[in-house]
């Protein structure tokens, strides 16, 4: 069936570095996108979505790229702060599958100083 | 309230028991979800209401689990005869429109024992 995955299970980057989360989908149907970030005891938090009619958006600090042709999608955090340091979903939704959301299994995303 | 608030925080049953979650969506949004997430895992979705709609129930895992919400306020999940592999926390979302940005509450962790 259909499935969202991410490549990573766990990131450790440098205080500073650039950050980049990367998630796999598999229907070609998929048409919005959306990055969360959770942090420990949390409900998720809308970080940025894309819709599939665009291949980039940028938010503060975050881009977001969307590549249809290999059906994946990246998280690119500019700037890794500490509290950046949270695990982060990517979800997506198309047309036949109603309004709920897939969610992918997370990547947890580890800034040291 | 400002946000998505959902009672109680922490819930711990016996195995067998019924146990009721309460989810409490942003004022004027008409889009309300309940999502599972187990441990370590991404979100399964559950259950939305969208108005006076007929619920999109195609997530909820057995007849053990049922939802209810009162026009566009408060929605209870409630979740009969326990199970241990029902142990996860339940998050509940609302939205201005069924398209719109989800709101997530800070989640039920419900430890079935």
């Amino acid at each position: 069936g259909e499935s969202v995955g991410l490549h990573l299970p766990t990131l450790s980057v440098q205080e500073g570095d650039n950050s980049i989360i990367n998630c796999a989908y598999s229907n070609s149907a998929s048409d919005y996108f959306i990055w969360y970030k959770q942090e420990s005891g949390k409900g998720p938090q809308f970080i940025i979505d894309i819709r599939s009619n665009m291949d980039k958006r940028q938010g503060q600090r975050v881009t977001v790229l969307l590549n249809k042709t290999v059906k994946h999608l990246s998280l690119q955090i500019a700037a890794t702060q500490p509290g950046d340091s949270a695990v982060y979903f990517c979800a997506e939704k198309h047309s036949n599958s109603g309004y709920a959301l897939n969610f992918g299994k997370g990547t947890s995303l580890l800034v040291t100083p | 309230g400002a946000g998505v608030s959902q009672s109680p925080s922490n819930k711990v049953t016996e195995k067998g028991k019924d146990v009721e979650l309460r989810c409490d969506p942003i004022s004027g949004h008409t889009a309300l979800y309940w999502y599972r997430q187990r441990l370590g895992q991404g979100l399964e979705f559950l259950i939305y209401f969208q108005g006076n709609s007929a619920p999109d129930k195609s997530g909820l895992p057995s007849d053990r689990f049922s939802a209810e919400r009162t026009g566009e306020s408060v929605s209870t999940l409630t979740i009969q005869r326990t199970q241990q592999e029902d142990s996860a926390v339940y998050l509940c979302a609302s939205s201005f429109t069924l398209r719109g940005e989800q709101f997530f509450g800070p989640g039920t962790r419900l430890t079935v024992l």
